[in-house]
């Protein structure tokens, strides 16, 4: 089946401790995306990529760092610089049409 | 800069009313607009879209949307709405078509709760 997946379900950081959040296609969608969710403010977007080897900062960069060395795949690493990271972390895909989603990454800090 | 304002956080009605969410938005060009809809701790899933012609778009479970460019609006409607609408939905807006995948811009969301 085509889709999204991400991965981790759920993840837990400690202090100073960098973490990476799997997000893989098999839609063969050109763009991909990282959102942040908070209860209340909705999807901020984090970091986008429109071809491999090419991504734009969002809205809410910083703490945050992204690869795209394959289309089918875009980690988020959240680093220790990200002082607040606790949140429901979705990634999406599209090429003309509306963004695919996947299903979610649940990150807390211990 | 693109922008999407959800005014309503939270909505109740009761099962079988009719429904409308709201949703502004601010785009310099054509705008190419969503409603998703998410249960807790999952994904979003694509309620219905608009592009360009008809301003009346139907989407899935029943749902409507009227895109109306003089009020920068895009709002959902539903004529009968079920216990199991009860969720949160969201109001996007992005680049159109064509080859242009940019930036996408979602509002806070709103919040339905369902009355029995």
């Amino acid at each position: 089946d085509g889709g999204i997946t991400q991965s981790p379900k759920y993840l837990f950081r400690k202090e100073g401790q960098n973490v990476t959040l799997s997000c893989e296609q098999n839609l063969n969608h050109d763009a991909m995306y990282w959102y942040r969710q908070d209860p209340g403010q909705g999807l901020r977007l984090i970091y986008y990529s429109q071809i491999v080897n090419d991504f734009q900062k969002g809205d809410i960069a910083e703490g945050y760092s992204v690869s795209r060395e394959k289309k089918e795949s875009f980690p988020l690493t959240v680093t220790s610089a990200q002082k607040n990271p606790t949140a429901f972390y979705l990634c999406a895909s599209r090429t003309t049409g509306p963004p695919a989603f996947g299903s979610g990454t649940q990150l807390s800090v211990l | 800069a693109q922008s999407v304002t959800q005014p309503d956080i939270h909505i109740t009605v009761s099962e079988g009313a009719s429904l409308e969410l709201r949703c502004n938005y601010s785009y310099g060009a054509t705008p190419y607009l969503f409603w998703y809809v998410q249960s807790p701790g999952q994904g979003l899933q694509l309620l219905l879209k608009y592009f360009s012609g008809d301003t009346l778009v139907q989407g899935i479970k029943g749902f409507e949307a009227e895109f109306k460019r003089s009020q920068s609006s895009f709002n959902l409607r539903k004529p009968s709405v079920h216990w199991s609408d009860a969720a949160e939905y969201f109001c996007a807006v992005g680049a159109g078509g064509g080859t242009s995948y940019g930036k996408l811009t979602f509002g806070q969301g709103t919040i339905l709760t369902v009355h029995p």
